[in-house]
């Protein structure tokens, strides 16, 4: 069936240090790959995404990396700072196209030392 | 300011009691979608729809109702609410037309059902 799911649900990094987050997925007919952070008390929300015919796209600070060979998805965070610690999910839109399903990983939590 | 506004963010009910939970979006988006966030399950779509009059389900839609008479409004409805439902809903609208990846999460609707 349909997965999405993280390697670890937790994470701890030293402020200023790089993070990754990884993310193993299922369907190989997927079409977009998406990153979101989510805040205490807050929604999901959108950080960068992929197509599945990609391998790499870059944001600000930020980096995903796409490798359909062994279905793994990882978010690379530059310089982590206090505020980026929250919750990362990952998710995919299974099916070529997009048709309008998302289906998220149960999520990585980022805790961010001083 | 462009939001997704839900309504209300916190509710208790008891089981059997009919209850819509409102979703509103102030920018113009084309697609949007309700999921629901339990501990250890993390995200799971529910509805969504990619345009006026146009719903498909998700991976949970049982006991659950959607309608989209106007692209602003998304209400989720429970007829018959049971405690398994009990969760963290979560509404979101997208921005790029049919597409699901970058999207707009409200706050959140904490709903109990006794």
């Amino acid at each position: 069936g349909e997965s999405v799911g993280l390697h670890l649900p937790t994470l701890s990094v030293q402020e200023g240090d790089n993070s990754i987050i990884n993310c193993a997925y299922s369907n190989s007919a997927s079409d977009y790959f998406i990153w979101y952070k989510q805040e205490s008390g807050k929604g999901p929300q959108f950080i960068i995404d992929i197509r599945s015919n990609m391998d790499k796209r870059q944001g600000q600070r930020v980096t995903v990396l796409l490798n359909k060979t062994v279905k793994h998805l990882s978010l690379q965070i530059a310089a982590t700072q206090p505020g980026d610690s929250a919750v990362y999910f990952c998710a995919e839109t299974p099916g070529s196209g997009n048709t309008g399903k998302l289906i998220f990983g149960q999520g990585t939590t980022l805790q961010v030392k001083p | 300011e462009a939001q997704v506004t839900q309504n209300p963010r916190y509710l208790i009910t008891v089981t059997g009691k009919k209850l819509t939970v409102t979703c509103s979006q102030n920018m113009n988006h084309e697609y949007m979608s309700w999921y629901r966030q339990d501990p250890g399950l993390g995200l799971r779509q529910i509805y969504y729809s990619m345009n006026v009059e146009v719903t498909d389900k998700g991976d949970v839609p049982e006991g659950y109702k959607v309608s989209r008479k106007e692209k602003r409004n998304f209400p989720l409805i429970l007829e018959s609410p049971s405690p398994n439902q009990t969760s963290l809903y979560f509404c979101a609208s997208s921005p790029r037309q049919g597409v699901s990846t970058e999207a707009f999460f409200g706050q959140g609707t904490r709903l109990t059902v006794v």
